[in-house]
């Protein structure tokens, strides 16, 4: 299986922040990545697929980079609507696998 | 708009069964693949399983193979997943999602399995 570590597990940011988030690949996926965001009690939300195509709807100051075995995705300027849990995962290969997330939390 | 509505959930006893369904609107579901995520109180986001477009090829986490059961029903847009001996650890919401890329995700559909 491919194994999706991302970093940090936690961080604490405040409104107007620049924020990245790292998930690496146990192997090569190419550029089979999409992240995800998840507020409390809610459904997940697609941000971005293809490592770095953004979702339909999904604001530009949500980007993400990388192929291979490294991604990140970057919040430009962190809002208050964006403090919530991040996970990234692959696609390239059955069982397809999620990182373990990142909570952003507002200092 | 493209959406996606879990129903069937809900409290059963160890080595109980249930049949969750998934119904899609605003787009042809037999067009994509589909897939269930899962995620226990308090966890992060599990895959499940995930099935092609027509319904030929079915895939499964290792957790579930043998108990689960991925199905669909284009004719209807709706998607199933038939969970048998159900285990204390499966307690879970679980969501249904568009596509490998898994896009968009239902509300979810919560199976407590307790005795």
């Amino acid at each position: 299986d491919i194994q999706m570590t991302q970093s940090p597990s936690s961080l604490s940011a405040s409104v107007g922040d620049r924020v990245t988030i790292t998930c690496r690949a146990s192997q090569g996926i190419n550029n089979y990545l999409a992240w995800f965001q998840q507020k409390p009690g809610k459904a997940p939300k697609s941000l971005i697929y293809a490592a770095s195509s953004l979702q339909s709807g999904v604001p530009s100051k949500f980007s993400g980079s990388g192929s291979g075995t490294d991604f990140t995705l970057t919040i430009s300027s962190l809002q208050p609507e964006d403090f919530a849990t991040y996970y990234c995962q692959q696609y390239h290969t059955y069982p397809l696998t999620f990182g373990g997330g990142t909570k952003v939390e507002i200092k | 708009e493209l959406q996606l509505l879990e129903s069937g959930g809900g409290l059963v006893q160890p080595g109980g069964s249930l049949r969750l369904s998934c119904a899609a609107s605003g787009f042809t579901l037999k067009n994509y693949a589909m897939s269930w995520v899962r995620q226990a109180p308090g966890k992060g986001l599990e895959w499940v399983s995930t099935i092609s477009a027509g319904g030929s090829s079915t895939y499964y986490a290792d957790s579930v193979k043998g108990r689960f059961t991925i199905s669909r029903d284009n004719s209807k847009d709706t998607l199933y997943l038939q969970v048998n001996s159900l285990r204390a650890e499966d307690t879970a919401m679980y969501y249904c999602a568009k596509d490998l890329i898994l896009s968009p995700w239902g509300q979810g559909a919560l199976v407590t399995v307790s005795s």
